[in-house]
């Protein structure tokens, strides 16, 4: 499975973008990349995979590089109740391995 | 309402106990999953069992026993609970083992 790097803690706006970045370079050919994110010891909450196109649904948009070693996920406005630990992971079949994933803080 | 649903929520219990918890899915998933998530809140995969067939199994010690009586229920049984065992668990599951993960909201269980 895919080493994913992302920084422990990042601040945002409410209002604005929110931009979250995943390194994961030792992504294989055929390993999808995930977003996850964690609201206050809930369970885990699907947001959003790719594989090699830029994806967008009702949560958020995902962008992946060309090269495919490195994502980032969009919130385009943040809001207070985006709060929460995203994690950005690979995963093949059936075992989804999460990382430290980055502490977002939506500020007022 | 379609759900991972999780039963207890909380769990207190001593040491050298035996204790379960049980999950049950009603999403139609053919996937379903333990999860360990310890004091340090990392996220460690227990087991994953596909159409009620143990697939993955992470060195998880034989005191943890699941049992999957059908595609939609997954339970933990654990035998001679440790003080290290404390952790809240999550159940969640998947159609196929690729996509979203859905998961549930999770048991504490406080070893004392």
């Amino acid at each position: 499975d895919a080493k994913t790097t992302q920084p422990p803690s990042m601040d945002c706006a409410e209002g604005r973008a929110a931009n979250l970045p995943c390194n994961h370079s030792t992504i294989s050919g055929n390993e999808y990349v995930y977003w996850y994110r964690q609201i206050h010891s809930q369970g885990p909450q699907y947001i959003i995979h790719g594989l090699k196109n830029n994806e967008t649904n009702e949560m958020a948009s995902l962008i992946i590089t060309e090269d495919r070693k490195s994502s980032t996920l969009i919130l385009p406005h943040a809001t207070l109740r985006d709060t929460a630990v995203y994690y950005c992971l690979g995963g093949s079949n059936y075992k989804l391995t999460f990382g430290k994933g980055t502490l977002l803080t939506v500020n007022p | 309402d379609t759900a991972v649903s999780q039963t207890p929520k909380y769990l207190v219990t001593q040491m050298g106990n035996d204790k379960s918890i049980k999950c049950e899915q009603n999403l139609g998933h053919d996937t379903m999953y333990w999860y360990k998530q310890d004091s340090k809140k990392f996220l460690k995969i227990m087991f994953s069992y596909n159409n009620k067939e143990l697939i993955i199994n992470e060195t998880v010690p034989n005191r943890f026993s699941p049992k999957s009586p059908d595609k939609a229920h997954l339970n933990l049984h654990i035998n001679s609970l440790e003080l290290g065992d404390s952790a809240v668990y999550f159940c969640a599951s998947s159609q196929g083992g690729l996509y979203g993960y859905t998961f549930g909201s999770g048991t504490r269980l406080t070893v004392v």
